[in-house]
């Protein structure tokens, strides 16, 4: 069991640049989560995925976000034409059961 | 929808002193619920939960949480603080038999002090 591993770790880009996180689960787990935390907050639900089914996503996730996991097994979750308020920590977690184990998380900023 | 309060956004404490972080929590339904602890660039590490069964739940690092349904809470409690337990706490919950998201309050900053 390495844990749920996330890359990159930091992302600087400029605004209205796309940008692609990938995340790798524990691997008999079949769900996975995306979360976004910004400064002085909890993290907020994006979207999840049970095996390859992305089963449920926040209205949080405007248009100019895609989330995949193409086989089940690790997923990417990419931004379009990023924009300032994207600026952010991007946390993905899995599970089997009720407990979630969180990934160090992808911390984008945009310029 | 559930939603997750923290009331208080920093506790500071001295060391060896007792310290609890206060979670309330609504939903219309029945619930599961968490406790997570963030190191500075790090990611959130599960403390302890409570599914079912006793409401007294004892977590990693000496840790512990009662679940009172009647008062919607899940407060945590340590009786002897250390400074490597300096870092963020969240509270967070998820409906029973829904997909797991988690609802996650707005944290606590617990800051320990020789």
């Amino acid at each position: 069991d390495t844990g749920v591993s996330q890359n990159p770790r930091h992302k600087i880009t400029k605004r209205g640049q796309n940008v692609t996180f990938r995340c790798d689960p524990i691997s008999e787990h079949n769900r996975l989560y995306w979360y976004r935390q910004t400064l002085g907050q909890g993290p907020e639900f994006l979207t999840y995925f049970q095996n390859e089914a992305q089963l449920e996503k926040s209205r949080l996730l405007s248009d100019r976000f895609s989330a995949e996991r193409p086989k089940g097994s690790f997923s990417t979750l990419e931004i379009q034409r990023t924009e300032q308020g994207d600026s952010a920590m991007y946390l993905c977690a899995s599970s089997l059961s009720h407990e979630q184990f969180f990934g160090p998380g992808t911390r984008l900023t945009v310029l | 929808a559930q939603s997750v309060t923290q009331l208080d956004s920093q506790v500071p404490v001295f060391e060896e002193a007792p310290v609890e972080l206060r979670c309330n929590y609504s939903s219309s339904v029945s619930v599961y619920l968490f406790w997570y602890v963030q190191y500075p660039n790090q990611g959130l590490q599960l403390l302890l939960k409570y599914l079912s069964g006793s409401t007294l739940v004892k977590g990693i690092n000496g840790f512990e949480a009662e679940f009172n349904k009647s008062q919607t809470s899940f407060h945590l409690r340590k009786p002897s603080v250390h400074i490597s337990d300096t870092a963020e706490y969240f509270c967070a919950v998820t409906v029973r038999g829904g997909g797991n998201k988690l609802t996650f309050g707005t944290g606590t900053q617990l800051k320990v002090e020789l």
